[in-house]
């Protein structure tokens, strides 16, 4: 079945360590997304990336990085640098164009301990 | 700037009523596209419809329709007969021409459906 998957659904983090959330797709989209959820806050855009090798920093990219070295998979690392990291995050995807619907994965709750 | 508003936070109502959900947007492109997406309580959003600007046709799809008024700029949801399934949190997004499918989220409302 085609779709996304995110891993892992939690992740506990330590202060001061850095962590790295995984996002696949297999819908051959060449556009991907990272989102965070805060609560009362709706989505806000971290990082995007349109093609292998290419990515832009969104709305709150700060203390954040990503990698697009395939197609199909577009990792996020939350730093140390990153003050208040406990959120819930969604990696999406589409089809390159403003015109398509983006199709989400599961999230990944991350929880700063 | 672009932005999306949704007033309501959270709405309860009893089964097979009738509810409406509220989005108003503001942007100044004058071609974008308008998303409506369901978030269960499992986390993940589902694509609920998408219209483009230069198309104000309201649609129904069986117990959903949208309505949507550029001279209001709203986009507006609304479920007939709700059911309990229906819970779950209702966002919605604007994307405008040339910002590469990036989303602009509403706040989300979060609707209860009590049997």
């Amino acid at each position: 079945d085609g779709g996304i998957t995110q891993s892992p659904k939690y992740l506990f983090r330590k202060e001061g360590q850095n962590v790295t959330l995984s996002c696949e797709q297999n819908l051959n989209h060449d556009a991907m997304y990272w989102y965070r959820q805060d609560p009362g806050q709706g989505l806000r855009l971290i990082y995007y990336s349109q093609i292998v090798n290419d990515f832009q920093k969104g709305d709150i990219a700060e203390g954040y990085s990503v990698s697009r070295e395939k197609k199909e998979s577009f990792p996020l690392t939350v730093t140390s640098a990153q003050k208040n990291p406990t959120a819930f995050y969604l990696c999406a995807s589409s089809y390159t164009g403003v015109w398509t619907e983006a199709f989400f994965g599961q999230g990944t709750r991350l929880t700063v301990v | 700037a672009q932005k999306v508003t949704q007033a309501q936070t959270e709405i309860s109502v009893v089964e097979k009523e009738d509810v409406t959900l509220d989005c108003v947007y503001e942007t100044r492109d004058t071609t974008y596209y308008l998303f409506w997406y369901k978030q269960p309580p499992s986390g993940e959003l589902v694509f609920l419809i998408r219209r483009n600007s230069f198309d104000e046709q309201n649609e129904i799809s069986g117990r959903y329709s949208w309505n949507f008024q550029k001279s209001t700029s709203s986009f507006n949801f609304t479920i007939t007969a709700s059911q309990v399934v229906d819970s779950a949190v209702y966002f919605c997004a604007l994307s405008g021409y040339n910002q590469g499918g990036k989303l602009i989220f509403g706040q989300g409302t979060e609707l209860s459906v009590k049997p």
